[in-house]
């Protein structure tokens, strides 16, 4: 499967600490996104990473990609309870065409900030 | 700019019965995909369609079809519903470019008792 695995399950830390979450998953990939849920709501995407980059940031994410052990980790830094959420990250297909096409997700990381 | 809208948001079906889901994309979204998501098996891909067209199809029962219309808006329907088929059923848009990734709906709850 090409699905993604996302470690670890659960997380808790206190606010103004930084959260990582890695994510491994199994075959080539055209890119890889993360994406965040608050509970039962629709996913919110938060970064796309393509597979020849290594490194991306936006405001106070960091996504970092090795393509060689099929990878990536997500760091938040200074953590709010706001951040409070489930993250997926998502794999997409190297024969995507010309959408995006489909995407594998792993089962989550559910991150905790307490105030 | 308006986001990806999804109708219903909540449902309540019998068993045997049949649903449609509505998803309305964002404007200038070709693409769209629909999602599955259960507390069992995560978030399962159903399909993509792209100008009317069904790109991709996961694997799920004949039961569950689509469809998108010329003015992209997507349909999605399970015929003869089953207690399994209880789940939040999620809508994304995208452009062609990949650089923005996948809008998403807030989804459908489908319960089926």
């Amino acid at each position: 499967s090409q699905q993604g695995e996302e470690d670890p399950q659960a997380l808790s830390i206190q606010e103004g600490e930084n959260a990582t979450m890695n994510c491994s998953y199994k075959t080539s990939i055209n890119n890889l996104q993360w994406y965040r849920q608050n509970s039962g709501r629709g996913l919110v995407h938060l970064i796309l990473i393509r597979s020849n980059e290594r490194e991306k940031h936006s405001g106070r994410l960091r996504v970092t990609l090795d393509t060689s052990k099929k990878s990536s980790s997500l760091l938040i830094t200074a953590s709010r309870a706001a951040d409070t959420a489930s993250y997926f990250c998502a794999t997409g297909p190297l024969d995507r065409g010309s959408t995006l096409g489909r995407l594998y997700f792993g089962r989550g990381t559910q991150l905790t900030v307490w105030p | 700019k308006a986001g990806v809208t999804q109708t219903p948001r909540y449902l309540i079906k019998t068993r045997g019965q049949q649903v449609t889901l509505s998803c309305s994309p964002i404007s200038g979204h070709r693409s769209v995909s629909w999602y599955q998501q259960t507390p069992g098996q995560g978030l399962q891909f159903l399909f993509e369609y792209f100008s009317e067209t069904q790109r991709n199809k996961g694997n799920f029962p004949g039961r569950f079809s689509g469809r998108q219309f010329s003015n992209s808006r997507s349909e999605m329907n399970v015929s003869t519903l089953e207690l399994g088929d209880s789940a939040l059923y999620l809508c994304a848009s995208s452009s062609q470019g990949d650089r923005y990734g996948y809008t998403f709906g807030s989804g459908t709850r489908l319960t089926v008792v």
